[in-house]
């Protein structure tokens, strides 16, 4: 099993720019999340998802769109890139609470320049 | 709003001896997480505490969680130069919120001979 895969690994955009950065897992996972760590703030949530077809927004949602439209693949989008998004982006994914292997899994990260 | 906030964020350590990382969390929470980061790496998860009382251990690492006091602890034994990394605690939120998880800024360890 590959786990939690991201694509890509890094980018360098323009502002104003747009990208959209894949998340995919193969474990058959209904939870899946996107959160960004920037330096000396630990990882804040930006968006999430319970299931396909369903999203949500987390603490730090401006600025980004997501899709879950097959339940291995989450998506996260900017449309119009700017300087603050710069950052590393990690996807993770879980089953729901209460399950065994109760954690959230990460994928290895995109680290997103914005120039 | 939940804050989970981890001391100290920076701590120095020789080989050998035994130290505590402390994460406070201000709401309820049963369901605790800690993670290590080593750098340019992803999360790799460590333990998973649900209950109150609940004491793990793995190698020189050891978490425990005190619901009531909305208090963690990952407690090192006799520290060796692997166990240099980030630590991360993280507390879930709610369904409401997907069970996202709530991190501290991180502990960053660096173990010294």
């Amino acid at each position: 099993n590959a786990g939690v895969t991201q694509t890509p690994k890094f980018r360098v955009l323009k502002t104003g720019q747009s990208m959209t950065l894949l998340c995919a897992q193969d474990m058959n996972h209904e939870y899946m999340y996107w959160y960004r760590q920037d330096p000396g703030m630990g990882l804040r949530l930006i968006h999430y998802s319970v299931g396909e077809g369903t999203t949500a927004k987390g603490e730090v949602p401006d600025g980004y769109n997501v899709s879950r439209l097959k339940k291995q693949n989450f998506l996260l989008g900017l449309e119009s890139a700017a300087p603050s998004q710069t950052s590393v982006y990690f996807c993770a994914s879980s089953y729901p609470p209460g399950l065994p292997l109760d954690t959230q899994y990460f994928g290895p990260g995109t680290r997103l320049t914005v120039l | 709003e939940l804050k989970v906030e981890q001391n100290p964020l920076f701590l120095s350590m020789q080989e050998g001896k035994n130290y505590t990382i402390y994460c406070n969390y201000s709401t309820t929470s049963d369901r605790l997480y800690w993670y290590r980061q080593d750098p340019g790496k992803s999360l790799e998860s460590l333990f998973v505490l649900l209950s109150n009382g609940a004491v793990k251990q793995e190698g020189r690492l050891m978490a425990s969680l005190d619901t009531k006091a909305r208090l963690s602890t990952l407690h090192i034994t006799a520290a060796v130069h692997d166990l240099s990394a980030t630590y991360f605690c993280a507390v879930a939120l709610n369904s409401n919120s997907g069970y996202a998880l709530n991190f501290g800024k991180g502990t960053s360890l660096l173990v010294t001979p």
